[in-house]
């Protein structure tokens, strides 16, 4: 199983700063790679696929880079909105399709 | 509008069962997987199950392989998880997830609560 994990557990951020979120795979998963935001109550919404490209509708301060085993987002300039909880996930072996245990996001 | 609707939840004893159902809308439905993915209130997202296009090769995470079975039907464009044996540790919020190789739509999901 590739175990997925992300640091750090909570991050808080002031509203307009740059973030980056790291998440680290057990073993090399190429660029297959989403991430993904849960607001509360909500269910997930996916950002990032192929580890960089933005799904549809997705706002341009949400980048996405990394390959192998070392990947990262970065949300260029924080927006309210955007506080919420980041889960990345592989999907290069399978099954199990893992999830990172996630990243969430407060306001300072 | 593409979206994906479960329904099913609830509370059930332990050793009990439930069936949970996902009706899709909006876009065409044989040419997706699916999957099943849970969560733990306050916790993380865990996959469950997945099922191929026409229903004929299906996987499980080990914690519920023998005891929960997922199967579609395309004439109605649903798909569901039948749960068998459910156990206290089963308690989440199912969703279920349309396959991209990624998960590109996903539910609101329904609650399942498992106990005594």
């Amino acid at each position: 199983e590739t175990v997925m994990t992300q640091s750090p557990a909570t991050l808080s951020v002031s509203p307009g700063e740059r973030v980056s979120l790291s998440c680290r795979a057990s073993q090399s998963i190429s660029n297959n790679l989403a991430w993904y935001q849960q607001r509360p109550g909500q269910a997930p919404r996916l950002l990032i696929y192929g580890a960089s490209t933005r799904a549809t509708g997705i706002p341009a301060r949400f980048s996405g880079s990394g390959s192998g085993t070392e990947f990262t987002l970065t949300i260029s300039s924080l927006q309210s909105e955007d506080f919420a909880v980041y889960y990345c996930q592989q999907y290069h072996k399978w099954p199990p399709f893992t999830f990172g245990q996630g990243t969430m996001l407060e306001i300072k | 509008e593409e979206q994906l609707e479960e329904s099913g939840g609830g509370l059930v004893q332990p050793g009990g069962s439930l069936r949970l159902s996902c009706a899709a809308s909006g876009f065409i439905f044989t040419n997706h997987w699916m999957h099943w993915v849970r969560q733990v209130p306050g916790k993380g997202l865990v996959w469950v199950s997945r099922i191929n296009n026409d229903g004929s090769d299906t996987s499980y995470a080990d914690s519920v392989k023998g005891r929960f079975s997922i199967s579609r039907d395309n004439d109605k464009n649903t798909v569901s998880l039948q749960m068998n044996s459910l156990r206290v540790e089963d308690t989440a919020i199912y969703f279920c997830a349309r396959d991209y190789w990624y998960f590109d739509l996903w539910g609101r999901g329904t609650l399942v609560t498992v106990s005594s």
